[in-house]
């Protein structure tokens, strides 16, 4: 299996902020890893695809970078709906596998 | 819009099968341009992928729990459903069914709102 490390696992930031979450899996990937958001009591919602595509209807303040071993999730200036858990997802191979995930919270 | 929503018993005792249904709305599972997808997730833990089931009769499951799942369908209830057999505590967890398009890339673009499931006797 493909482990996927996030780091941080969690971070607190101010609204206005830049955050970035970093996901890094066990091998190349390519591009194939996704970014999710998901709030307490509510299922995940994609954010991007193909590590740097805006899901359609997602804020462009959010963007994602890399391929390979290295991606990135950017949210340029954080809101306060922002605030939540990300995990990044690998689908290079099955079993298809996410990352442990980054809490966003607010400072 | 397609809507995804699970039902089954929020309650399961140790060793007996656990058994969900997701029904779709707003789309076809019958359509060759997604899979059928099942992820759980442990109180407080991260996501695991369960499997998926594709409209032409083929599954993958993930290796972990492979002797003990089952996915079928149901096309003329628009419904796909998920079996698992022998569960444990650890397998409390809420159960998401899920899309999972192709096209333009492999991701869950739609889910289910969720549905827990607690193994205790």
């Amino acid at each position: 299996d493909i482990q996927m490390t996030q780091s941080p696992s969690s971070l607190s930031a101010s609204v206005g902020d830049r955050v970035t979450i970093t996901c890094r899996p066990s091998q190349s990937i390519s591009s194939y890893l996704n970014w999710y958001q998901q709030k307490p009591g509510k299922a995940p919602k994609l954010l991007i695809y193909a590590a740097s595509s805006l899901q359609s209807g997602v804020p462009s303040r959010f963007s994602g970078s890399g391929s390979g071993t290295d991606f990135t999730l950017t949210i340029s200036s954080l809101q306060s709906e922002d605030f939540a858990t990300y995990y990044c997802q690998q689908t290079y191979s099955t079993p298809k596998t996410f990352g442990q995930g980054t809490k966003v919270a607010i400072k | 819009q397609v809507q995804l929503q699970e039902s089954g018993p929020g309650l399961v005792k140790p060793s007996q099968t656990l058994s969900l249904t997701c029904t779709v709305s707003g789309g076809s599972i019958s359509s060759g341009d997604y899979y059928w997808s099942w992820i759980r997730q442990p109180p407080g833990k991260g996501l695991e992928w369960i499997g998926y089931f594709f409209h032409s009769g083929s599954t993958s499951y993930n290796p972990s729990l492979k002797s003990r799942v089952t996915m079928s369908a149901d096309t003329s209830k628009n419904q796909f459903s998920l079996k698992l057999s022998s569960v444990t505590a650890a397998d409390t967890a809420v159960y998401y069914c899920a899309r999972e398009r192709v096209v333009p890339a492999t991701s869950f673009d739609s889910w289910g709102q969720g549905t827990l499931v607690t193994v205790s006797s």
